[in-house]
């Protein structure tokens, strides 16, 4: 499969570990974020969503985490495992439904 | 139930030429955006479509033009291509367009390659 994100920065992690993947978001009036996990030679999947009125939501085995005040969001993956390793997007939307990415950051599992 | 599916997978094309992706939403998904992702990058957005009407459109000249139609599909067309047009472009979909919150599912994209 073609890689994605040659020169991203780069999280490694031991299988069975926590993971926290971090993003700094730009615009303050942005009300709708949301993480996405690509695989090389696919598209982004959906992980998870969160509202500008949370600051916390849960899935299965992620949580991600909105600080408001500082313009930060994070995921974090529990007891992470080889499927996971992939790039991690952040998006914060805007105006309309424009979906603004970050750099993103690539997760590798350890086993 | 079928995610979003583009087509063709992979494209070469040379330099002047255009090209037309398709894409066919997800059941029941009436919005359609399309992104393009340099390679190293997050996906950076075109075009949004809902209702067969242009809602949004980024920072791309106006050689990049799209459409929707009566069923939702949509297509990006590309003219007087240029070697920086090389990329992967992702096509996404959603319920709604911008009242609502809702998440945009992607495709897995056209690697469009221009020699």
């Amino acid at each position: 499969g073609e890689s994605v994100g040659l020169h991203l920065p780069t999280l490694s992690v031991q299988e069975g570990d926590n993971s926290i993947i971090n993003c700094a978001y730009s615009n303050s009036a942005s009300d709708y974020f949301i993480w996405y996990k690509q695989e090389s030679g696919k598209g982004p999947q959906f992980i998870i969503d969160i509202r500008s009125n949370m600051d916390k939501r849960q899935g299965q085995r992620v949580t991600v985490l909105l600080n408001k005040t500082v313009k930060h969001l994070s995921l974090q993956i529990a007891a992470t495992q080889p499927g996971d390793s992939a790039v991690y997007f952040c998006a914060e939307k805007k105006a309309g439904n424009m979906l603004t990415f970050g750099g993103g950051t690539r997760l590798m599992v350890k086993p | 139930d079928a995610g979003v599916t583009q087509s063709p997978t992979h494209l070469i094309k040379t330099r002047g030429q255009h090209v037309t992706l398709r894409c066919s939403p997800i059941s029941g998904h009436k919005s359609v955006s399309w992104y393009q992702q340099v390679l190293g990058q997050g996906p950076q957005f075109i075009f949004q479509y809902y209702e067969k009407e242009e809602r949004g459109r980024g920072n791309f000249p106006d050689r990049f033009s799209a459409r929707q139609f009566p069923n939702y599909s949509s297509e990006l067309n590309v003219n007087a291509l240029l070697l920086g047009d090389s990329a992967l472009y992702l096509c996404a979909s959603s319920l709604a367009a911008s009242t609502s919150n809702q998440p945009q599912h992607f495709g897995d994209g056209t690697r469009l390659s221009i020699l």
